[in-house]
């Protein structure tokens, strides 16, 4: 069945520090792969979303995914993190059609 | 422009009572899902449409109904809400065809005491 797992489930940061926040797939062929964050009693917001061609994906307010399909990675990345970071961040797929799995999320605290 | 509207954004029921949670959209989305949201387990798709008539489930459907009657409504149906229904509930639309996005409202945090 497909997948989408995120490892880091919680994971504390302080401002100015990088981000990296890992995301693997089990899709076997056509793979979709978007980055969605949840600020604090907020509904998800797309960062980014890959769908084909340059596997460096540039999303919203800095961020950064890159497709790795040898690995089965998205990764999202972050060279400087800001306190205004601290949210939930959910890796999510689908095959290029609508149904969307997601990982379990990862919890981003930034602190000042 | 609206996007995707849910209501209520909080609701507090009491085992066994039924309540439907409303959700509309004014993008011309054919598809229309529902996700639970519960801590520790990301978002779980509970039904979906494709369009207007057709609907499907999900990864968990158990204890709840949907239907669609039109391209902009998809109201999701609790018949006997029970203690394990406690979560936040998102409702999400995009167009049909491969390579869209999916747009996601606003949420509804529901409680069953």
């Amino acid at each position: 069945a497909q997948s989408v797992s995120q490892h880091n489930h919680h994971v504390i940061l302080s401002e100015a520090a990088s981000l990296e926040l890992g995301c693997n797939y089990s899709y076997g062929g056509t793979v979709n792969l978007f980055w969605y964050v949840q600020y604090p009693g907020q509904h998800l917001q797309l960062l980014l979303k890959y769908f084909s061609g340059d596997p460096l994906v540039k999303g919203i307010k800095g961020f950064e995914a890159e497709f790795i399909k040898s690995k089965f990675s998205f990764n999202l990345r972050k060279p400087s993190v800001q306190w205004s970071d601290t949210a939930e961040y959910f890796c999510a797929g689908n095959t290029g059609f609508q149904k969307l799995v997601f990982g379990t999320g990862t919890r981003l605290l930034v602190s000042p | 422009n609206a996007g995707v509207t849910q209501t209520p954004k909080f609701q507090v029921l009491k085992t066994g009572q039924s309540m439907t949670l409303q959700c509309a959209q004014d993008m011309n989305h054919e598809y229309m899902s529902w996700y639970r949201q519960d801590p520790g387990m990301g978002l779980r798709l509970i039904h979906y449409s494709v369009g207007a008539g057709i609907t499907d489930q999900g990864e968990v459907p158990n204890g709840y109904n949907v239907s669609r009657s039109t391209t902009e409504d998809f109201p999701l149906r609790l018949l006997s809400a029970a203690p394990s229904q406690t979560s936040v509930y998102f409702c999400a639309s995009s167009p049909m065809g491969r390579d869209t996005e999916a747009f996601f409202g606003q949420g509804t945090r529901l409680t069953v005491v």
